[in-house]
């Protein structure tokens, strides 16, 4: 299976809020609500953000949400600020596959 | 606290063999089903492999059935991942994660391999 589709990279502005996409098949994304998505900051492991489409864990941020519309899932990160600079990675349960990455620059 | 922690990393030659390890603390090792994933320097991430909580169930990832073998010892709590034939093209830092509602909810901080020669 292809990985999932995510932008290169995103730019947004301190208290601004941006949305990552990712793409990918009906056999993945579109089928399941098992999609989830990571923070990695340089030389650091991934750190779960949202699981099951929209779930938070306890801890994380509720400027973190996440969506979904049908092969498409979305990570909206509201009021930026510059912690939230980072490599953000989608990725789909089924399948077992992530999307190749998207870098937050916050200006 | 939940604490993973890899072992067993470092240089080796094209064609050999690394056993890497996962220590797990803070948390009842048997009751979750575990996982490697791993990022070549510079790129995305990429999952290896899975192990089922009680060992009944493991799967790997077409660029390494094969070649890789996951296993654990929940005496231990331990899980493994053991590497044979290496190529240049694992070359990455490997990560141990544990599985929680179809995501990776914790990780640990990795440990490199290097295949070269």
């Amino acid at each position: 299976q292809s990985a999932l589709t995510q932008p290169a990279s995103v730019s947004g502005s301190p208290g601004q809020s941006i949305t990552i996409s990712c793409t990918g098949a009906s056999s993945d994304v579109g089928t399941y609500n098992a999609v989830s998505w990571y923070q990695q900051h340089p030389g650091k492991a991934p750190k779960l953000m949202i699981y099951e489409g929209s779930k938070r864990p306890s801890g994380v941020s509720n400027r973190f949400s996440g969506s979904k519309s049908g092969n498409t899932a979305s990570l909206t990160i509201s009021g930026l600020q510059a912690e939230d600079e980072a490599d953000y990675y989608c990725c789909s349960y089924a399948g077992s596959i992530f999307g190749g990455g998207t870098k937050l620059t916050v200006l | 606290q939940v604490q993973l922690v890899e072992s067993g990393g470092g240089v080796v030659l094209p064609g050999r063999s690394l056993r890497l390890s996962c220590a797990a603390s803070g948390f009842t090792f048997s009751n979750y089903a575990m996982h490697w994933v791993r990022q070549a320097p510079g790129k995305g991430l990429e999952w290896v492999a899975i192990m089922s909580y009680d060992g009944s169930y493991k799967d790997y990832a077409e660029s390494v059935k094969g070649r890789f073998t996951i296993s654990r010892d929940n005496s231990k709590n331990t899980l493994y991942l053991q590497m044979k034939s290496l190529r240049p093209e694992d070359t990455a830092v490997y990560y141990c994660a544990r599985e929680d509602s179809a995501s990776y909810s914790y990780w640990g901080q990795g440990t490199l391999v290097t295949v070269s020669s």
